[in-house]
């Protein structure tokens, strides 16, 4: 089966403009979660979708950042406008149906913001 | 709130050595304890997990981390190292019955040399 899968793998943009990151999860996957790493720092928490709903989002940074998942396949996430500090590494991981201690993780290779 | 410390940022090792990567939790409720490694340009993978149960577990490619409750610890451990375990080691936690979001320490990096 395809893993999952980001696009676009690097981005470089300036302070101020948009970017949007996609995230393709594995076929089935109901849950799907961002992930955030800024450099040399832990890796943080963004949100979770169930299909379509956002469960939680409590670890979006602030309302620069906005995430969507249409007809529960594919996710976005935007940032506008961007600033230096959201540089860093953002992750994608699905999961099956149910508590994901259970149901394991799978993860992208991740897309490399970097904002000048 | 829970947090993941892992006090070694770098961890350079021989190969055919020993090694253990550290790991420190904190949380007032229970948790349920997860390492993962990243190879180079790849995703994070599930190397192992603690659920409930034996303190020991046993994961993919010889690794184990044993659960300590009294120090709240979580040290991945393997007895002979391979050149390909060189990678990133991410150690985390996920509040048992509390969502589904887990937080991760900060990453040790394992180089192993011949």
């Amino acid at each position: 089966e395809a893993g999952v899968t980001q696009f676009p793998s690097h981005s470089v943009i300036e302070k101020g403009q948009t970017v949007t990151l996609r995230c393709d999860p594995i076929s089935g996957h109901d849950n799907l979660y961002w992930y955030r790493r800024v450099m040399g720092k832990e890796i943080k928490f963004l949100l979770h979708f169930v299909k379509e709903s956002k469960q939680d989002e409590s670890g979006m940074p602030n309302n620069r950042f906005l995430a969507e998942r249409t007809g529960g396949t594919y996710s976005t996430l935007k940032v506008q406008p961007a600033e230096l500090e959201d540089s860093g590494v953002y992750f994608c991981a699905s999961s099956q149906k149910g508590p994901s201690y259970n149901s394991p993780l799978h993860f992208g290779n991740g897309t490399r913001l970097t904002v000048t | 709130a829970q947090s993941v410390t892992q006090l070694d940022s770098q961890v350079p090792v021989f190969e055919e050595a020993p090694v253990e990567l550290r790991c420190n939790y904190s949380s007032s409720v229970s948790v349920y304890l997860f390492w993962y490694v990243q190879y180079p340009n790849q995703g994070l993978q599930l190397l192992l997990k603690y659920l409930s149960g034996s303190t020991l577990v046993k994961g993919i490619n010889g690794f184990e981390a044993e659960f300590n409750k009294s120090q709240t610890s979580f040290h991945l451990r393997k007895p002979s190292v391979h050149i390909s375990d060189t990678a990133e080691y991410f150690c985390a936690a996920m509040i048992t019955g509390g969502g589904n979001k887990l937080t991760f320490g900060t990453g040790t990096q394992l180089k192993v040399e011949l």
